[in-house]
């Protein structure tokens, strides 16, 4: 059974910091893997898309990398706004679900 | 990639009552995904909604509890039913219109119970 974890839980920086966000799955058999954001009490953005034959994905100030050998993804968020501030998931396929590490609760501080 | 409108983004409801979330897809997909995100948690899945077929529900998800409508490819229910409490939650339906575009989500049901 696929088994995704997420570091930090939590996480506190001043706005302009640069910042990695980690993700790890159990099994490396997955197509890709999706990073989502989730303001307080709304739906889920997709942000980035890896798909498993790519290294990494970049849009804007945003840059995920995939490593499948070792089941590790990370999200690196350049020049942090806080506009930001936000839960930042990511996820992997299987067996037609979706299944989710437990977040990153980001908060940058003007 | 798909876009989903989702309604009611939020409802206050009494016990013992029902919710109905509707979710209308701009494409036409085979499978539909419902989630719960209970308070402070990651998302769940509820079940799997195909056009045609009856849903296959997640371990600890009823269909009693949780019955799915699917009457054609762009569109589905949830009910919540007999709610208590316990069932206060953000419920979102989710589709993969393509492997190479991923999952995409609906908005989010914010659902309280008192």
């Amino acid at each position: 059974k696929q088994e995704v974890t997420q570091i930090p839980a939590a996480l506190s920086v001043p706005e302009g910091e640069n910042l990695v966000l980690n993700c790890s799955f159990t099994d490396s058999a997955i197509y890709n893997l999706q990073w989502f954001r989730q303001d307080p009490g709304k739906g889920l953005t997709s942000l980035l898309l890896i798909q498993s034959s790519q290294r990494e994905q970049t849009s804007g100030r945003l840059n995920a990398s995939l490593d499948k050998s070792s089941g590790r993804s990370t999200l690196y968020i350049a020049a942090s706004q806080p506009g930001d501030s936000a839960t930042y998931l990511c996820a992997v396929p299987g067996g037609n679900m979706l299944t989710f590490g437990g977040g990153t609760r980001l908060m940058v501080k003007p | 990639s798909a876009v989903i409108s989702q309604k009611p983004s939020r409802d206050i409801c009494q016990r013992g009552t029902s919710l109905t979330i509707q979710c209308q897809v701009d494409s036409q997909v085979t499978m539909m995904f419902w989630y719960r995100q209970q308070p402070g948690q990651s998302l769940t899945l509820i079940a799997t909604a195909n056009q045609g077929s009856e849903a296959t529900y997640e371990s600890g998800f009823v269909i009693d509890k949780f019955p799915i409508s699917r009457p054609n490819l762009t569109f589905s229910t949830l009910t919540v039913s007999n709610m208590s409490p316990e069932d206060s939650s953000i419920y979102l339906c989710s589709v993969e219109l393509q492997e190479v575009y991923g999952y995409t989500f609906g908005s989010g049901t914010r659902l309280t119970v008192v």
